[in-house]
Order: structure tokens, then sequence, then C-alpha cells
């Protein structure tokens, strides 16, 4: 299985403060991976997909870059409703494999 | 608007089975790929396994023994078995749809999912 480790486990930011998570794959994966967010008691939703495309409906505060086995998620300017948990998963090769979560809390 | 919706016991006694139906509403099923996800409480998202409309499915191989994805056109769900539960099985229960990011591009990303669904094993 290809694992993903993401980075760091949780952070504490401030509304307006630039914000990278990034995530490793084991193995290469071109630009199998996507973003998720997800608040407590919700589902995933998609934010990034093909390492840096932008999901229909998505804020362009959020970007995404990579290729290979290193990859970064951006918010440039935090918002109120960005504190979530950002997950990365790779579909190059099942098993689809998830990140362990970057939890994004208020300072 | 395509929506996913989970159903099915929320609670399994260690042994038995795990059965889970996703009805899909706002689109044909007749498309694309559909997974199902799971989420211990605290924890990651694992992957299950999918199902293409072909009927084609593939497994996460740490549950691959335990675990068929069936699909039903004719009623527009497709529905998870997960065989000889233990507490360990015990999570959310998502279904989400997969589909390629477009033309020539063979990444595929989860774009709609289920609300999702505890599923306690316990007796």
């Amino acid at each position: 299985d290809i694992q993903m480790t993401q980075s760091p486990s949780s952070l504490s930011a401030s509304v307006g403060d630039r914000v990278t998570i990034t995530c490793r794959a084991s193995q290469s994966i071109s630009n199998y991976l996507n973003w998720y967010q997800q608040k407590p008691g919700k589902a995933p939703k998609v934010l990034i997909y093909a390492a840096s495309s932008l999901q229909s409906g998505v804020p362009s505060r959020f970007s995404g870059s990579g290729s290979g086995t290193d990859f970064t998620l951006t918010i440039s300017s935090l918002q109120p409703e960005d504190f979530a948990t950002y997950s990365c998963q790779q579909s190059y090769t099942t098993p689809w494999t998830f990140g362990q979560g970057t939890k994004v809390e208020i300072k | 608007q395509v929506q996913l919706q989970e159903s099915g016991p929320g609670l399994v006694k260690p042994s038995e089975t795990l059965s889970l139906t996703c009805s899909v509403s706002g689109g044909s099923i007749s498309r694309y790929h559909w997974s199902w996800i799971r989420q211990p409480p605290g924890k990651g998202l694992e992957w299950i396994g999918y199902i293409y409309y072909s009927g084609s499915t593939k497994y996460n191989p740490s549950l691959k023994s335990r675990v068929t994805i069936s699909l039903d056109s004719s009623k527009n769900q497709f529905s998870l078995k997960l065989t000889s539960v233990t507490a360990a099985d015990t999570a959310v229960y998502y279904c989400a749809r997969g589909i390629y990011c477009g033309a020539d591009c063979y990444s595929i990303l989860l774009d709609h999912w289920g609300q999702g669904t505890l599923v306690t094993v316990s007796s």
C-alpha cells in the first residue's frame, strides 16, 4: 500500500494567516492527489484534485501544488469557516489511501 | 444535484454481517466509481472499496476477504456487506461517488458523499 504522511498533525492559526499543509507519499503517485476538508460530524468535501486543480465552487484562497511524492495545500488567508481537518488522498493505485489528517484550530 | 444517502442498522453484533445501502438521487448510477469509506471515531479515513458501473470491483486488501460491494441499477443503489465484524469495525461509514478529473485525466476524485452513518459493533 502507498502510505500518505501529512504534517503537521495539527496547527493553530489566526484568521488571515497563510497556512501550508504538506503530504508525502511513500512512492511516486504523479499528480494523483486530492485534498479534502472535513468539519466535525460532516462528510469530507473535495477541495483540490489532481494535485493542483481547484474543485468547482471552492474559494480561490485554497491552492495545491506538487508532483511525485511531495504535495502541499495552501490557504492564502485563513477564514473562520476554514477551521476543520484536511486530508490528502492518493488515487494512483488501489487501495486508495488517505493521510492521517491535519486539524486546523483557532489560535 | 447528486445526493447520496446511506441506510442500514446502526448496531451489529460481533461475528455478524454489516449491511449498508447507498441510495443515489439526482443522477444515474450507471456511470462512475461508487465507493465505501469508513472512519473510526476520532481517526482517519479508510477506503473500503469501489464498484464501477460496469460491475467490476476493487477492495482494500486489509478487508478483502470480508467485503462485498454490489450494484442495483434498477434501484439506483449500491450496497456494502462486511462479514464477521468485530469492535474494530465500529465506524462512520460513508458512500461516495468517484469521477475522473476530466477528459484525458485519469485521477479519480470523490466528489459527492453521503452524510455518513455510524455503525457500532457490540453485543
